[in-house]
């Protein structure tokens, strides 16, 4: 089975752009979450999303930042009007349901440079 | 809101020999799960072991265990017969057992194996 898969996995925009960042779950996952890593930093949550519906966005920035997931496609993390600040790698990890016991499996990532 | 702390930014052991990472965590909910991460070069995040907040016995899985001391709140992982391959930053992460939202991460462990 194939697990998260993320694209790209690196993306450089230049400051003002907007970056997306795509994310398909493991098959038969429905809850997605969105974690952002600075360099030497832990991961930090964005949002946590089931099919249609956003659970919690309480880590994401209020201003340029949105997230989906649709009925059918992938989880998309959208940043507007990027800049210097926002560059770091995006990680998307996947559940079969919400539950705390069931471990999230993670993606490779998304580095975005922004120039 | 809940912290993860993770107090050493790098620890160096003798391959075969055995190394203990520090978490400490703040929490006020009584229902969570505790997690240990692993981070290689290539930056994918490999789940390493969990425990059960409601459960006394400490999670053991091969040659990673840990010792969950719920009062204390601490959580460290203990790596024994390091291999080359344990190289890697690890991560300690808590979830409240809501699960409404997404994991906290610590900053992380730069683990290094001395061959």
């Amino acid at each position: 089975n194939a697990g998260v898969m993320q694209n790209p996995r690196h993306l450089v925009r230049r400051r003002g752009q907007e970056a997306r960042l795509r994310c398909s779950p493991v098959k038969g996952h429905s809850h997605v979450y969105w974690y952002r890593q600075l360099p030497e930093e832990g991961l930090k949550f964005m949002v946590y999303l089931q099919k249609e519906n956003i659970i919690d966005e309480s880590g994401m920035p209020k201003e340029r930042f949105s997230a989906e997931f649709p009925k059918e496609g992938p989880s998309i993390l959208r940043i507007q009007q990027v800049v210097r600040g926002d560059s770091a790698a995006y990680f998307c990890a996947s559940s079969p349901t919400g539950a705390t016991s069931q471990p999230q499996h993670f993606g490779d990532g998304t580095r975005l440079s922004i120039l | 809101a809940q912290t993860v702390t993770q107090s050493q930014p790098e620890m160096s052991v003798q391959e075969a020999e055995t190394v203990t990472l520090s978490c400490t965590y703040d929490t006020s909910e009584s229902d969570y799960y505790l997690f240990w991460y692993k981070q290689p070069p290539s930056r994918q995040m490999i789940l390493v072991i969990r425990q059960e907040a409601y459960k006394q016995q400490n999670a053991t899985e091969n040659r990673f265990s840990v010792n969950f001391q719920k009062a204390a709140k601490s959580f460290s992982l203990k790596i024994s017969d390091s291999q080359l391959g344990d190289a890697a930053m690890y991560f300690c992460a808590y979830r409240a057992g809501g699960g409404a939202d997404g994991l906290t991460f610590g900053k992380g462990t730069h683990l290094i194996i001395q061959p």
